[in-house]
């Protein structure tokens, strides 16, 4: 069964870069079937997608956010990572990753993990 | 961005209660429309995508409908562990992908 479970710091500081990291078993992220996304909730708020990566490298990110983010993918310990720079209060969220239902960019996401909430304070 | 609102944003239910909230996107989306439920505390879990297709191990009480712009999660008979927010989500435009607010569903 496809579990994916996100890793890293639950405090990062303004101006400082959040990086999280999530963990699939059950499944591979060299699979050429998924792209694999990363999402955020802030609290008591809605969803916002950050952005997508798949197994050859291929990324698409949220336009608010592409000029901060980074997205990248290990398929030798079967993770992907999510880097966010200069973060602010407005980045306090609850960071989900997930899997896309097909290799098409343009698909719905069937799996997600349990999710990390983030906060940015000093 | 394309733009999705939700209405009601909230609403109360009897459990055996049939169910509908809706999804309007900003323009046309075509069928690429999912639904997630959402519990406190937990992640999504997607229930519907391609607008209409039920995704694997979700109940048939569970439906959705719509193409273009207008949209509809049913529920045909509320159960208690149905209560939680829903979010619908295109992926027609995927720069970006958007979700609309939710709708809340509580017990009445």
């Amino acid at each position: 069964q496809l579990q994916l479970q996100e890793s890293g710091p639950g405090l990062v500081k303004p101006s400082e870069t959040l990086s999280l990291t999530c963990t699939v078993s059950g499944g591979s992220v060299s699979s050429s079937s998924y792209f694999w996304g990363w999402i955020r909730q802030p609290p008591g708020n809605g969803l916002e997608w950050i952005g997508s990566i798949f197994y050859s490298g291929t990324t698409y990110y949220n336009p608010s956010l592409e000029s901060r983010v980074t997205i990248s993918i290990d398929m030798s310990k079967s993770q992907f990572s999510l880097k966010l720079s200069s973060v602010t209060a407005a980045d306090a969220a609850v960071y989900y990753c997930g899997r896309h239902v097909s290799r098409l960019i343009g698909s719905a996401l069937d799996s997600w993990g349990q999710g990390i909430l983030v906060t940015v304070s000093s | 961005a394309i733009r999705m609102t939700q209405s009601p944003s909230s609403f109360s239910a009897s459990a055996g209660d049939r169910v509908n909230i809706t999804c309007r996107a900003s323009q046309t989306v075509g069928t690429y429309v999912a639904w997630y439920q959402q519990k406190p505390g937990r992640a999504p879990k997607l229930l519907i995508y391609a607008a209409s297709i039920l995704q694997s191990g979700v109940p048939s009480r569970f439906s959705g409908s719509g193409s273009g712009t207008d949209f509809t999660l049913t529920i045909s008979c509320l159960q208690s562990e149905d209560f939680a927010t829903y979010y619908c989500q295109q992926y027609y435009d995927y720069l970006p992908f958007t979700f609309g607010p939710g709708t809340k569903v509580d017990l009445k």
